[in-house]
């Protein structure tokens, strides 16, 4: 199957530092999301980006299809972004099924 | 318009017992999907679902675990006996027919004493 890893898996920010988070995959994909998971466990949607460059307030991502990789940028953080970011991807060639990888434990301190 | 809503948001079982994790997709959307997540890991796939139909259930355990979507009401997930290694937190996600994207809803955590 395909592979996604994630980088770093740990990050610890002072509130207002940026950030860059990596996913890598290793099959062509046709549908890439981000997600956040808060620390009450609920999965929120960012990003459905399989390619290209989008931007939602501090937060944007930019998918590069063709080298297999997407960075999520977080900007100006705040201790709400604490949490665990996760990059998920769906195979071009079969299934619906997303792929997650390992995530990234965000903390970001006051 | 609704997210996708599952219940119970908690359920707490005794080893040997069944559970039964319910998932209403959103409004317009006949595709549903399941996944797991184990204590301190990512998500994995589980089944895909759209109505009356398992498409793909090559990530459910072939023992135990059963799932449905009917024509009317919310898609079930069944885990019968259930074990230790089944407390995980049971995420379902929805997407509509013409789309790539998934829409998760809040999860259902389910710890096994």
């Amino acid at each position: 199957g395909i592979q996604v890893e994630q980088s770093p898996p740990d990050l610890i920010l002072q509130e207002g530092a940026n950030s860059t988070l990596r996913c890598n995959f290793s099959d062509s994909v046709n549908n890439l999301q981000w997600f956040h998971q808060n620390p009450w466990g609920q999965l929120i949607n960012l990003f459905y980006i399989p390619s290209g460059t989008k931007q939602n307030g501090r937060l944007s991502a930019t998918t590069v299809a063709t080298e297999r990789y997407s960075l999520l940028y977080i900007s100006s953080s705040q201790t709400t972004d604490s949490g665990v970011y996760f990059c998920a991807v769906r195979r071009e060639t079969s299934g619906s099924r997303l792929t997650f990888g390992e995530g990234t434990q965000l903390t970001v301190n006051p | 318009n609704a997210g996708v809503m599952q219940n119970p948001r908690h359920l707490v079982r005794r080893r040997g017992q069944e559970a039964r994790l319910r998932c209403s997709p959103m409004k317009g959307h006949s595709h549903v999907y399941w996944y797991r997540q184990l204590p301190e890991e990512g998500l994995k796939f589980m089944v895909y679902l759209q109505k009356e139909n398992i498409i793909d259930e090559s990530g459910m355990p072939k023992e135990r675990f059963s799932a449905e979507f009917p024509k009317e009401g919310p898609s079930i997930l069944r885990i019968q006996q259930v074990v230790r290694g089944d407390s995980a937190a049971y995420f379902c996600a929805s997407s509509p027919p013409s789309s790539n994207t998934q829409y998760f809803g809040p999860g259902t955590r389910l710890t096994v004493l």
